[in-house]
């Protein structure tokens, strides 16, 4: 199976700084990739897919890169709303695990 | 409006059973794979099963496999996870989810399990 690996686990930020969170693919998973946005109590909330797609209605602060092994979340000006626990998900093929998580804090 | 409504979760103690469900609407139901995903208290998200839309193929995480049953109604709406021989590393809140292509695009609000004595 391949495993995904975030970096780092627990980033601590304010409002307006540019943050990146790194994923990384045990093989080369091409751009199937996804990334979440979870908040305490809720659901996961799709962000991203094909590795750099955004949703609509995700706000054009978010982006996201990478092909191959290697991805990043970018959050150009975080806002207050953005701080939250963030996944990736290969989709390469079944099954399509998770990456441990990105708690983004508050400093 | 794309809705996932989980329910029967609960208490029940480890060798014990349990079956979950999940409503949806505002979509082609039988159209769509659909998946149950977890996460333990504090943990991440851990994929457990899916369904596919049009093949009937259905897959199982590791942990899972032998114990769980996932299962659809089609003409319902609903979708289900059959769960025997709980054991205390079961215990999480279970989220259905929508699969286009591997990509998990919508969720319920998740329906926690807990096992216990």
């Amino acid at each position: 199976d391949i495993q995904m690996t975030q970096s780092p686990s627990t980033l601590s930020a304010s409002v307006g700084d540019r943050v990146t969170i790194s994923c990384r693919a045990s093989q080369s998973i091409s751009a199937w990739l996804a990334w979440y946005q979870q908040k305490p109590g809720k659901a996961p909330k799709l962000l991203i897919n094909k590795a750099s797609s955004l949703q609509t209605g995700v706000p054009s602060r978010f982006s996201g890169s990478g092909s191959g092994t290697e991805f990043t979340l970018t959050i150009s000006s975080l806002q207050p709303d953005d701080f939250a626990t963030y996944y990736c998900q290969h989709y390469y093929s079944y099954p399509g695990s998770f990456g441990q998580g990105t708690k983004l804090e508050i400093k | 409006e794309v809705q996932l409504l989980e329910s029967g979760g609960g208490l029940v103690q480890p060798g014990g059973s349990l079956r979950l469900s999940c409503a949806a609407s505002g979509f082609t139901f039988s159209s769509y794979a659909m998946n149950w995903v977890r996460q333990a208290p504090g943990k991440g998200l851990e994929w457990v099963s899916a369904f596919s839309g049009n093949s009937g193929r259905t897959y199982y995480a590791d942990s899972v496999r032998g114990r769980f049953t996932i299962s659809r109604d089609n003409s319902k709406n609903m979708l289900y996870l059959q769960m025997n021989s709980l054991r205390t590393d079961d215990t999480a809140v279970y989220y259905c989810a929508t699969d286009q292509l591997g990509v998990f695009d919508y969720w319920g609000q998740g329906t926690l399990v807990t096992v216990s004595s």
